[in-house]
């Protein structure tokens, strides 16, 4: 089973700030990684596939990065309604999920 | 428009089992694959399995295999999954979710079922 592990838990952040998620997978996965943002009492949504491209009607602001075993999500000049839980997938070997990393306000 | 569908909340005494339902729409149900994802209470999501239903024979996690089966019905368009020997650790929001194949994202999620498990 592919080990995903995501860094930072928690990121308090001020709107307007520039963010950088991390996520590490345990084998290579080649481009074969998502990102989603789940917000409280919803459904998780596709952001990022295939590492670096987004999804139909995400912002530019969001953007992916890496292969292999290092990716990175970042999202250029946070805004109020991007805070929430980001999870990593990657997809290379059936499913697995990062723990998620948790966007709040500060 | 693809929509996923899924069965309403259940509350279930330990030792039973659930069956959770997801029916599709406005996609290939075929060649589809259509996995079920676990939520615990201020948890993360955690792969429990999936189908491809034009495959036939599902896959499931380890952490799963034992206590999980998923079928799909052509028919109706439905996934079924079916969690046996419930534990209160099973109380969780269910999720499925498509993606266009093996090795795909998931690009629809239906709106998640709670299974309460309580004595």
């Amino acid at each position: 089973e592919v080990v995903m592990t995501q860094s930072p838990a928690t990121l308090s952040v001020s709107p307007g700030e520039r963010v950088a998620l991390s996520c590490r997978a345990s084998q290579n996965v080649g481009s074969n990684l998502a990102w989603y943002q789940q917000k409280p009492g919803q459904a998780p949504s596709l952001l990022i596939y295939a590492a670096s491209s987004r999804a139909t009607g995400i912002p530019a602001r969001f953007s992916g990065s890496g292969s292999g075993t290092e990716f990175t999500l970042t999202i250029s000049s946070l805004q109020s309604e991007d805070f929430g839980v980001y999870y990593c997938q990657q997809y290379n070997n059936w499913w697995t999920f990062g723990q998620g990393t948790k966007v709040e306000i500060k | 428009q693809v929509q996923l569908v899924q069965s309403g909340a259940e509350v279930m005494k330990p030792g039973s089992s659930v069956k959770v339902s997801c029916k599709t729409s406005g996609g290939s149900f075929s060649r589809d694959a259509v996995s079920w994802v676990r939520q615990a209470p201020g948890q993360g999501l955690e792969w429990m399995g999936g189908i491809i239903p034009s495959f036939g024979t599902a896959s499931y996690s380890k952490t799963f295999q034992a206590r999980v089966t998923i079928v799909a019905d052509e028919s109706t368009g439905t996934v079924h999954m079916e969690l046996s020997g419930l534990k209160s650790e099973d109380t969780a929001v269910y999720y499925c979710a498509r993606s266009r194949g093996y090795y795909s994202p998931y690009d629809y999620w239906g709106q998640g079922t709670l299974v309460a498990v309580t004595s």
